[in-house]
């Protein structure tokens, strides 16, 4: 079993919908956790980060902690096509290690 | 902009040769974490400098090495490189070791 496994993509939305991104980590010790979006080429630019259990809310993004279930999910509302990346969650190890899911790859369709 | 940078931004190397890859951490951030990520994958941890000290270390080889300066710049050094190797090498600025974590453009490695 991986440490953190991302839905397998790519997801295809259509413009102005809501794109749902999930992730689930093995580690139940983990405190710290982040969303990443990587275009094509780039390296990786974070979005959003969630420390405790509940709904995070920045401009279009949510981002969603279940600690119990050992998931987080990123929401992305009003989805454009500029939103069409790589999206990678990251999950924090004690002492400052980065674990990252494979990515999904989001594509928005005008 | 993140302000963290990294150098050279593009790099091609022969097999069993030496490279250094070179890092400037964002100002304030005194710790910084290396990544390498092959195409296609998420980016998997080489090592963490806190304050100049190596603080973790992922499933890489030994002849993966690095430091840490005191203005907290930061290097990473692969000895007898291999084609396997070739990737893009990240750099991450951290305000702390258990903190949001910033990365620069990246080095690409061709080894061929």
């Amino acid at each position: 079993q991986k440490e953190v496994e991302q839905n397998s993509g790519p997801l295809s939305v259509p413009e102005g919908a809501i794109a749902s991104l999930n992730c689930t980590y093995s580690d139940r010790v983990s405190q710290s956790f982040f969303w990443y979006r990587q275009y094509s080429g780039k390296s990786p630019e974070l979005i959003m980060s969630i420390y405790s259990n509940g709904d995070k809310e920045d401009g279009r993004f949510t981002a969603q902690l279940n600690k119990a279930s050992q998931y987080v999910s990123l929401l992305i509302r009003d989805s454009q096509p500029s939103d069409s990346a790589t999206y990678l969650c990251a999950v924090n190890r004690q002492g400052g290690k980065l674990i990252f899911g494979q990515g999904t790859e989001l594509s928005v369709k005008p | 902009e993140t302000g963290v940078t990294q150098s050279p931004t593009h790099l091609i190397k022969t097999r069993g040769q030496q490279v250094t890859l070179r890092c400037s951490s964002q100002s304030g951030h005194n710790t910084v974490s290396w990544y390498q990520q092959a195409l296609g994958q998420g980016p998997q941890f080489i090592f963490q400098y806190y304050r100049e000290e190596e603080n973790g270390r992922g499933n890489f080889p030994p002849r993966f090495s690095g430091l840490q300066f005191p203005n907290y710049s930061s290097e990473l050094n692969v000895n007898a490189l291999e084609l396997d190797d070739s990737a893009l090498y990240l750099c991450a600025s951290s305000p702390g070791r258990n903190t949001e974590a910033f990365f620069g453009q990246g080095t690409r490695l061709t080894v061929v």
